[in-house]
């Protein structure tokens, strides 16, 4: 069966600082992935997405950057975080390429930037 | 570009009693329609989906939601609520963009259930 891990589960950080975010997908082979930000009040937004290694989609220009080094892992970054980039941080996973197909979350990361 | 609405930020349901969620979606073309739950500090789990025929979908957990083209819903219901019930729900859409549909889904912004005992 198909696992998705995130680490870390909680990351505190100052302003400034860099950050490295990971997720890796276990049991499939070349999934999609998706990195979003849930902010309070906000809902869930899409940040990155990855149909292939080395192929990322951004959907929302910001602090942040993604990359794909291998078929299974998806990395989130930041060379400096800022205040607002605190909050809930999720991977998912599908595979296939139709709207309908279903998306797989991970645990999230906790990320607070103070 | 799509949208999604989840009217009731909050909802406070008595145990036993019956449930609704209203989600409302803006799209062109034929949506894909998905309800997802989070409890606390938690990813989120599928309850169900659609994506063509019957427009009445069950779910897990006694969950189903009916879409509706006309008035551009896919409500979530549950006839008898449950204390495990209480949780985050969200709504969203999936389309057929130009990652050929692997290109994310659009989400509410969620309806926070509390269950009152």
């Amino acid at each position: 069966s198909q696992t998705i891990h995130q680490w870390p589960a909680t990351l505190v950080q100052p302003v400034g600082s860099p950050l490295s975010l990971e997720c890796t997908v276990e049991g499939t082979s070349n999934p999609n992935l998706y990195w979003y930000r849930q902010a309070a009040g906000r809902g869930l937004q899409l940040l990155f997405y990855s149909v292939g290694i080395g192929q990322i989609s951004s959907e929302v220009p910001q602090n942040l950057s993604a990359s794909r080094p291998q078929d299974r892992q998806f990395i989130l970054s930041s060379k400096k975080l800022l205040l607002s980039d605190s909050g809930f941080y999720l991977c998912a996973w599908s595979v296939g390429r139709r709207g309908s197909d279903t998306q797989y979350f991970g645990p999230g990361t906790r990320l607070t930037v103070l | 570009a799509q949208s999604v609405t989840q009217p009731d930020i909050h909802i406070t349901v008595s145990e036993g009693a019956s449930l609704e969620l209203r989600c409302n979606y803006s799209y062109g073309a034929t949506p894909y329609l998905f309800w997802y739950v989070q409890s606390p500090g938690q990813g989120l789990q599928l309850l169900l989906k659609y994506f063509s025929g019957d427009t009445l979908v069950q779910g897990i957990k006694g969950f189903e939601a009916e879409f509706k083209r006309s008035q551009s819903s896919f409500n979530l219901r549950k006839p008898s609520v449950h204390w495990s019930d209480a949780a985050e729900y969200f709504c969203a859409v999936g389309t057929l963009g130009q990652g050929g549909g692997a290109d994310g889904l659009t989400f509410g912004k969620g309806t926070h259930l509390i269950i009152q005992p």
